[in-house]
């Protein structure tokens, strides 16, 4: 399967705990998203890099969060001091160099703080 | 703020029929509209695309309908299948931004 992994599928921790959650893009992708998604919701756009630069970040990335693509592929997305408000899926997606959109998505990480 | 409305919430068709959803959006630099179809536990899957230019692409059953006056585009899915049940988001981005504002989605139910 060369789609976009995300680890791990589904999160529970404890309020005030520290999370961390990784996204392998598609290898041939240069860019990559973060998104987070509450039920019966759209998508919200949090970060995006193109390669290791992380380019646009939404002002809905509190200081809590940090996302991190050191060396252009994999990615992560740290939340610190998690909120009961942080319980989400978060999406990650690549996309390739040149135009708009053509984003492929992974399959999320289902964060529940508790 | 939300940019891109969506409408309706749910629809139920049946098998055979024609599913309709509609978005409309306020942002005037807004130049690339996907539609996504999503299922659970899965992320969206991207399944097709419309620029300004056009005010129709067809892929298979499914059409955009776009109307740049009006600002709202909208999703035909023709013949419309069981297997087509599933939520779907449409977005817009504009040029410069790699950013997508998704609409707030609509669960559609074809039934057998």
């Amino acid at each position: 399967d060369t789609g976009v992994s995300q680890d791990p599928r589904h999160k529970i921790t404890k309020r005030g705990q520290n999370v961390t959650f990784r996204c392998d893009p598609i290898s041939e992708h240069n860019r990559l998203y973060w998104y987070r998604q509450t039920l019966g919701q759209g998508p919200e756009f949090l970060t995006y890099f193109q390669n290791e630069a992380q380019l646009e970040k939404s002002r809905l990335l509190s200081d809590r969060f940090s996302a991190e693509r050191p060396k252009g592929s994999f990615s992560t997305l740290e939340i610190q001091r998690t909120e009961q408000g942080d319980s989400a899926m978060y999406l990650c997606a690549s996309s390739p160099t040149g135009g708009q959109g053509g984003y492929t998505f992974g399959s999320g990480t289902r964060l529940t703080v508790v | 703020q939300q940019q891109v409305k969506q409408s309706p919430q749910s629809l139920i068709v049946q098998k055979g029929g024609i599913s309709i959803i509609n978005c409309a959006y306020e942002n005037t630099a807004f130049d690339y509209f996907p539609w996504y179809q999503q299922f659970p536990g899965k992320g969206p899957a991207l399944l097709i695309a419309i620029r300004p230019d056009v005010s129709e692409k067809k892929e298979g059953r499914f059409t955009i309908s776009f109307n740049k006056s009006a600002k709202q585009f909208s999703l035909h899915i023709m013949d419309s299948q069981p297997g087509d049940s599933a939520t779907y988001f449409c977005a817009a981005s504009s040029a410069g931004r790699r950013a997508l504002t998704f609409g707030s989605g609509t669960r559609l139910q074809v039934q057998p």
